[in-house]
């Protein structure tokens, strides 16, 4: 009954091939974001969006792409994949509100190989 | 700038011990502060929100002070048990939406039976 569910959870990708990583939620919620995690740098959001076929940049979007087709699901695109894009993702949805709750996915971990 | 501070880890602790992981924040803002948890193979979920200065938040046995005064949020437990084992965020929102949450770079607290 997870409430933000990601897939694949693991996936190795080979240099310069095209990734789609992808984020179901049933929380109902318009916010949804990506996030990178790497060691010695936390959480680091790529993009996010607050309405379906609608995609913001975050701090860190370059190399990728993000996908809003409803308001339930959101992908992550690496439409050539490098070695520095291995790291684990999260999706994460929230109300957006201000001081409000993010509610994280089990998370994405990719090699890029 | 808005920043987040938090105590480098690894912090390594036995079993009954007491925890203090520090954070300290940077705003001219007037900023909700968060502590999110990270248990191993799983997301970031919330341990607990403080939105309003010289409160103090608690779950599962952690508490922190949202101190203005000395601009920290301090995490405390005083005594810890190996299920604890996680990695721990301090992070600094309420600006606008949840795309301009602040995160610390988390600190990992292993506990030892």
């Amino acid at each position: 009954e997870a409430a933000v569910t990601q897939s694949p959870r693991s996936k190795v990708a080979v240099t310069g091939g095209k990734v789609t990583l992808s984020c179901h939620q049933t929380n109902n919620h318009d916010y949804m974001y990506w996030y990178r995690q790497d060691t010695g740098h936390g959480l680091r959001l790529i993009h996010y969006s607050y309405v379906a076929d609608s995609t913001e940049k975050g701090d860190i979007p370059d190399g990728y792409k993000a996908s809003r087709p409803s308001q339930e699901n959101f992908s992550l695109i690496l439409e050539l994949a490098s070695l520095s894009q291995t790291a684990v993702y999260f999706c994460a949805s929230s109300d957006g509100y201000s001081g409000n709750t993010l509610y994280f996915g089990e998370g994405s971990r990719l090699i890029v190989v | 700038g808005d920043s987040v501070t938090q105590t480098k880890g690894p912090v390594t602790l036995s079993e009954g011990t007491s925890l203090t992981v520090n954070c300290s924040y940077e705003t001219k803002q007037y900023p909700t502060l968060f502590w999110y948890v990270q248990y191993p193979g799983e997301g970031p979920q919330l341990l607990f929100k403080v939105p309003k200065a010289n409160e103090k938040g608690s779950n599962r046995g952690f508490e922190a002070t949202y101190d203005k005064g000395t601009t920290s949020f301090h995490l405390q437990k005083a005594s810890v048990q190996e299920s604890d084992s996680a990695v721990y965020y301090c992070v600094l929102g309420g600006f606008g939406d949840n795309s301009k949450l602040i995160w610390g770079l988390g600190t990992s607290l292993v506990v030892n039976p």
